[in-house]
């Protein structure tokens, strides 16, 4: 159980194009779900939560209209990346959280953007 | 400000003896927290959580200790295994608020 997937696992894309990255929660259903961002060899920093059929909160330093969220359903959450360039590239992750269970978050397995 | 901090970067055990790693946070209204292991390009993995209302969680050969007073915790792995070789991070969160700080992760590497 508590299985949270994303689509697709890796993308290279041109610079000033841009690119959706779709979190799932297979089996459960998630009101809350979060994006993450890691560079290499550095922890995970918190992008945004993603609230259900409201707007994401953002954390201080993310360009809300750089990062496009939206949570239509209790299972998916997507993140759009707005006129992608190099600086940009990097590893995303998602995670969601039971509503009926505790405060764990089960994490997806990441997407690596590359942006040429 | 780092909220959650792993002060060690490394880690190297012998396999079959116990892997102890450990993590301080400055944030008094944290209540939970969570262990996750991390290998490279995929997301992290589940191992274990505590609330703060406990000072012991055990889950087969791992085994998290709580200290509200000093605001430590530890992970214990034992045995450890070859396969345990990997990143570890705490995390931490508060009841009012369901976002997870990270510590900087404790690489692990067992040796055969």
């Amino acid at each position: 159980g508590a299985v949270v997937s994303q689509h697709p696992s890796w993308v290279i894309c041109k610079s000033g194009t841009s690119v959706k990255i779709e979190c799932r929660s297979l089996d459960f259903q998630a009101t809350t779900m979060f994006w993450y961002r890691q560079f290499p060899k550095q922890s995970l920093m918190l992008m945004a939560t993603s609230n259900e059929g409201s707007k994401a909160t953002y954390e201080q330093g993310v360009e809300k209209d750089k990062f496009l969220i939206n949570h239509a359903s209790l299972t998916l959450s997507t993140l759009t990346v707005t006129s992608a360039h190099p600086e940009d590239s990097s590893f995303y992750i998602c995670s969601a959280r039971d509503q009926r269970g505790d405060e764990t978050q089960y994490f997806g397995p990441g997407t690596r953007l590359l942006v040429l | 400000d780092q909220q959650v901090k792993q002060n060690s970067p490394s880690l190297s055990v012998q396999e079959g003896r116990i892997s102890i790693l450990n993590c301080d946070y400055t944030n008094s209204m944290f209540d939970y927290f969570l262990w996750y292991k991390k290998y490279p390009a995929e997301g992290p993995t589940f191992l274990i959580s505590i609330s703060s209302i406990k000072d012991k969680n055990e889950d087969g050969r791992f085994t998290v200790f709580l200290n509200k007073s000093a605001k430590h915790l530890s992970l214990h792995i034992v045995p450890s295994q070859p396969g345990d070789s990997a990143v570890y991070f705490c995390a931490a969160s508060a009841s009012n608020d369901y976002k997870l700080s990270f510590g900087a992760g404790t690489t692990v590497t067992v040796r055969a």
